[in-house]
C-alpha cells in the first residue's frame, strides 16, 4: 500500500531564513509526486510536481523540491521565506487505480513565519 | 471559467439532520473527486466520477453518504443523519480527460461542516 509521511506537523522559521519541509513516501509502483499549499480557509493550490526527468523541480513562489528515489523522499525547500508563505503544505503521491489516478496525501506541515 | 466552485462555504447543522453540498467543476473537466479533510490531517479520498458515472468509492463513504453527478456537470454530496464525527472540510476537485497526474487537479475552496 502507498503512504506519505510528513515528518513535521509544524515548522517555525524566521522571515528571510531558509526552510525545508520533509516528505517521505512508500510505494510498490512508480508514482508521481506533488506539493500543494493551503492558505487559511482556501482550497489546495499546486506548488510543484515531479513526473520524470530532472530530480530537482522548481515551482511557484520560489519553492523547489528534490526527488530522491533511494531515500524515497521529496523534500520541499525555499531559500528565503516571506510572511506570505504562512500556510499549510501537503505532500501527495499519485498512484494508478482502476480507471484513473488517486492522490494519497500526507498529514500536512504548517509553516509558521516569525517576524 | 472561475475554477471549481463549492457551496455553501460553511454549514452548521444539528446532529441527526441531513446536509447536502454542491460542487461545480471546471466546465471542460469530466472527472470530479470528493475528499474529506479533518483537522490536522491531509485530504482523504471519498469518491470519484467520470462524467456521470461514479467509478470509485472509498470505504470511508458509509451508507449515510451519497454522491451524485446526474448530468456529468455539477455534483452533490449528501450526508444523512449527521454525526459529530462528520465535522470536517469537504473538498471537491476536478480534472480534464487527460492524465490528471500530468495535467493537474483543480480544487475548490471546500465546504466546512460543523455538526453540533
Amino acid at each position: 500500500a502507498q503512504s506519505v509521511t510528513q515528518l513535521d506537523s509544524q515548522v517555525p522559521v524566521f522571515e528571510e531564513a531558509p526552510v525545508e519541509l520533509r516528505c517521505n513516501y512508500s510505494s510498490s509502483v512508480s508514482v508521481y509526486l506533488f506539493w500543494y499549499v493551503q492558505y487559511p480557509n482556501q482550497g489546495l493550490q499546486l506548488l510543484l510536481k515531479y513526473l520524470s526527468g530532472s530530480t530537482l523541480v522548481k515551482g511557484i513562489n520560489g519553492f523547489e523540491a528534490e526527488f530522491n528515489k533511494s531515500q524515497t523522499s521529496f523534500h520541499l525547500r525555499k531559500p528565503s521565506v516571506h510572511i506570505s508563505d504562512t500556510a499549510e503544505y501537503f505532500c501527495a503521491v499519485s498512484v494508478p487505480m482502476d480507471s484513473n489516478y488517486q492522490l494519497i496525501w500526507g498529514a500536512g506541515t504548517k509553516l509558521i513565519i516569525k517576524p | 471559467d472561475t475554477g471549481v466552485s463549492q457551496n455553501p462555504r460553511h454549514k452548521i447543522t444539528k446532529r441527526g439532520q441531513n446536509v447536502t453540498f454542491r460542487c461545480d467543476p471546471i466546465s471542460e473537466h469530466n472527472r470530479l473527486y470528493w475528499y474529506r479533510q479533518t483537522l490536522g490531517q491531509g485530504p482523504e479520498f471519498l469518491t470519484y466520477f467520470q462524467n456521470e458515472a461514479q467509478l470509485e468509492k472509498s470505504r470511508l463513504l458509509s451508507d449515510r453518504f451519497s454522491a451524485e453527478r446526474p448530468k456529468g456537470s455539477f455534483s452533490t454530496l449528501e450526508i444523512q443523519r449527521t454525526e459529530q464525527g462528520d465535522s470536517a472540510m469537504y473538498l471537491c476537485a476536478s480534472s480534464s480527460p487527460r492524465n490528471p497526474a500530468v495535467y493537474g487537479y483543480t480544487f475548490g475552496s471546500g465546504t466546512r461542516l460543523t455538526v453540533v
